[in-house]
């Protein structure tokens, strides 16, 4: 069945880059998302990336897709503590269906 | 960018008594709603998909006599959590996709339940 897998803690020093991974194991996914949510509050899409691409850039936010290892991974650039939350990744099929997601990565950002 | 709204924000209710959650897409028809379910410090775990005019899919495992989903209009649907129980305490998170089916989905801000 579907699965996609995260690291559960990462922590880093404000103004360093983090790395967020992320494994799925379905090879059809046509989308792949990353999610913020910050304690109590829904979920903020950060950004997405189609299948047939590799990377993605946005200001401080970079998305790797390698497809043939089926891993997907976040970068942040400088590193705010503000970029404290929870981080999810999340797949989708094709348009219309419901998004699977991993279980979150807590990013803690110290000053 | 396009806006998902819930309503209420959170509430508090009597174990036996029902609660009527509201999702609305603000600044877009969305036909297809979904409506996901977290508990603390774990994923949103997918509850059921609603098409407008027609009934909710429901995942395995999720009662559709105790989730009810109602998705009249192209703008809002709705999730009826009846006769709660304690055990139904939770996050209910709403989002939407557009006519178009296109590639993103906007969430709602999130309803927070806690059943006494």
């Amino acid at each position: 069945g579907e699965d996609v897998e995260q690291s559960l803690f990462l922590s880093v020093r404000e103004g360093d880059s983090s790395v967020i991974n992320c494994t799925y194991t379905d090879s059809s996914s046509t989308y792949l998302y990353w999610y913020k949510q910050e304690p109590g509050a829904g979920l903020q899409l950060l950004t997405y990336i189609f299948s047939n691409m590799d990377m993605k850039q946005d200001q401080r936010l970079t998305v790797l897709l390698n497809k043939k290892d089926k891993h997907l991974s976040l970068r942040i650039a400088d590193t705010q503590t503000g970029d404290s939350a929870i981080y999810f990744c999340a797949e989708k099929y094709q348009a219309g269906t419901a998004l699977i997601f991993g279980k979150g990565t807590t990013l803690s950002v110290s000053s | 960018g396009a806006v998902v709204s819930q309503h209420p924000s959170w509430v508090i209710c009597k174990s036996g008594t029902s609660v009527k959650i509201e999702c609305r897409s603000l600044d877009f028809q969305a036909t297809t709603m979904f409506w996901y379910r977290q508990f603390p410090k774990q994923s949103l775990m997918l509850m059921a998909t609603s098409n407008e005019g027609s009934k909710a899919t429901y995942e395995q495992g999720v009662e559709k006599d105790k989730f009810l989903i109602n998705h009249a209009s192209l703008t809002l649907s709705t999730l009826t959590v009846t006769s709660a129980h304690p055990e139904d305490s939770s996050f209910y998170i709403c989002s939407a996709s557009g006519t178009s089916g296109g590639e993103t989905q906007y969430f709602g801000p999130g309803t927070r339940l806690l059943v006494l």
